[in-house]
Formats: structure tokens, sequence, C-alpha cells
């Protein structure tokens, strides 16, 4: 398996544009993470899915940011619109639920919005 | 309370020696405690990870202390290598709902082994 695969690698989007993250998750997992990397703030849980139905979404900053996830290999985090203090690294994981589970991360999207 | 503590933020430690992160939590409902590790422009990967009914874990060089009476746990790096630069993050799972795998994460340590 290729991983959990992440696009784009890179987006940098003006102020006020909607920009959408995307991910794979590895064939088989169950369930699926979207975090955010910041300097400030370390890896915050944005949200998480089992079985493409979302689990808890309270870590979503605000009403900009909405995530679905419409079946069990894709799923995208959309942002509308952007600010520049979304900047940051977008992460996502996915894992098979059970006792000792791990999480597989993606490479990340590095958002910059200016 | 969902979080987990962990100091110090940063680390610096010559080649060969021991390299120990400390981390701390509040909530009884965590039951499985993983260390990630993260490398510049990479994701987190699982490195070691534990549950709270053994005290200690060793895989390799790395090797996790656990004290559940004081909600504590730590990760130390023995012969610490340059290879070992990296951020680490001590992480909890929220046992719930047990089907399902939240995972909060500490806020990382940079570590930085000098040669």
């Amino acid at each position: 398996d290729a991983g959990v695969i992440q696009s784009p690698r890179h987006e940098v989007t003006e102020m006020g544009q909607e920009v959408t993250l995307r991910c794979k998750p590895i064939s088989g997992h169950n369930s699926l993470f979207w975090y955010r990397q910041t300097m400030m703030r370390g890896l915050e849980l944005l949200i998480y899915f089992n079985n493409n139905v979302p689990i808890d979404d309270s870590g979503m900053p605000e009403d900009r940011f909405s995530a679905k996830m419409p079946n069990a290999s894709f799923s995208t985090l959309k942002i509308q619109p952007s600010e520049p203090r979304d900047s940051a690294v977008y992460f996502c994981a996915s894992s098979f639920s059970g006792l000792d589970t791990e999480a597989f991360f993606g490479q990340g999207t590095r958002l910059t919005v200016v | 309370q969902q979080q987990v503590k962990q100091s110090p933020q940063s680390l610096i430690v010559q080649k060969g020696g021991i390299s120990i992160i400390n981390c701390a939590y509040e909530n009884t409902a965590f039951d499985y405690f993983p260390w990630y590790q993260q490398f510049p422009g990479k994701g987190p990967a699982l490195l070691i990870a534990i549950r709270p009914d053994v005290s200690e874990k060793k895989e390799g060089r790395f090797t996790i202390s656990f004290n559940k009476s004081a909600k504590q746990f730590s990760l130390h790096i023995m012969d610490s290598q340059p290879g070992d630069s990296a951020t680490y993050f001590c992480a909890a799972r929220v046992a719930e709902e047990t089907s399902y795998d939240k995972v909060i994460f500490g806020p990382g340590t940079s570590l930085s082994v000098i040669p």
C-alpha cells in the first residue's frame, strides 16, 4: 500500500479564496483524522471519522472549516473563505479501529494564505 | 480534561547520551499511550506505545516508563544518535468509545543530538 496520500503537498492561496485539501486513506482502514500543525498550537485534532461518519468535530476552529468523507477511500477538508491565520501544515491520518491501533499519517499539505 | 502535557519543549543531547522526554495527563479514560516521531517535512510516525497495565516497554534503544498512579509517562532514548534528531510527540487515546481511536497529542519535543 502507498500509505495515506494527501494532495496537494503545497498550496498558496489568497485570503478569501476557497481551499480544498484531499486525502486518500490506507485501504481497509475505517478511521480517518484531520490534524493541523502549527508552531504555536502543535498538532491539533480537527475532526475524525469512523466508517465514513463524522464522530467528533469539536476541534474544527469555526464554520469556515468543513470536512466530508463521501466514501471509505476519500476525504476532503475545505476552508471557505481562507484567512492568513489558517496557514499551517494539515495532516490526514488513518487507522483501523482496535485495541493497539496505529495511526498512519500522510505527508501533509503545507497551506499558506497570503 | 483531554490534554497531554509534555516537557521539555526542546532538548539537546550529545551523541551517546540519554534523551528523556516526560509527559503527564489527567484523564483516567486514556487507555493507550503511543509515542510518535516526526522528521522535518514528514508526517508523524509511530515509534513505540504502551498500555497502562504495563510499567515499562523497551524496543531497541527506546524505552517507555509508565507510572499509572502519578499519571506520568516518559520516553528514554539510550545511546542517542544524530539520526534520532526529530520532534517527538507523546499521545494518549480516549477509551470512552473503544471502537473509536481519538488520539490526543502532546505539544512535542524537538530533539537535537549533536556529534
